[in-house]
């Protein structure tokens, strides 16, 4: 069965500590790993989309890297704005088929 | 331009009622996703169409749930005969089907509440 792990489940950091997230992934095989924001109560926001071990992708204070089982998504000098959900998806067949989620990591940056 | 609009965003039910919601995708993407969010999870997969059909259903949870999408843009999630475990957020997704693989984007989701 296809898993995705997120750790921490919550991160606290102070405005301008940066640190690291982890997706780690447990699948049949790979076809995209997408990282997405969510803020409370509205939908996810599309971040990055990464397809192979090696590649690394940027915005702003964000760089989302990919290896054959995990992923991580760097923070560099965060914000209190960056305070959100970040979800980690899958997906493991060709086309436009679903993805499968994590449970997210809960991120809160203090100024 | 416009993103992916659900209606409503908050639904208040009794158990045993019949609810609709409703998903319009971005002009111009051709699959739609729904999926299903509970409080301090990711979302999960419902069901999926490509155009008018459904490509994917198995991640409905029992025969109560059902959706359509007739004209392969607006989609509908219909659920009879609700029960308070239904309570989720659901989340609606379209995307391109121009390249092989594309990003979903995500509506902000309808708060279904059963009690």
């Amino acid at each position: 069965e296809d898993q995705v792990t997120q750790s921490p489940e919550a991160l606290r950091l102070q405005e301008g500590e940066s640190s690291s997230l982890n997706c780690s992934y447990t699948v049949s095989g790979l076809r995209g790993l997408f990282w997405y924001r969510q803020d409370p109560g509205k939908g996810p926001e599309f971040l990055f989309t990464l397809y192979s071990a090696g590649e690394e992708k940027e915005k702003e204070r964000l760089k989302a890297t990919l290896t054959k089982k995990e992923s991580f998504l760097h923070i560099t000098a965060p914000k209190p704005e960056d305070s959100a959900t970040y979800l980690c998806a899958v997906r493991t067949t060709s086309g436009n088929t679903p993805l499968v989620f994590g449970k997210g990591t809960r991120l809160s940056v203090i100024a | 331009g416009a993103g992916v609009s659900q209606t409503p965003s908050n639904k208040v039910t009794e158990k045993g009622k019949y609810v609709e919601l409703r998903c319009d995708p971005i002009s111009g993407h051709t699959a739609l996703y729904w999926y299903r969010q509970s409080l301090g999870q990711g979302p999960e997969f419902l069901i999926y169409f490509q155009g008018t059909g459904a490509a994917d259903d198995s991640g409905l949870p029992n025969d109560r749930f059902f959706a359509v999408r007739p004209e392969g843009s607006v989609s509908t999630l219909k659920i009879q005969r609700t029960e308070r475990g239904d309570s989720a957020v659901y989340l609606c997704a379209s995307s391109f089907s121009g390249r092989t693989y594309n990003e979903q984007f995500f509506g902000p989701g309808t708060r279904l509440t059963v009690l």
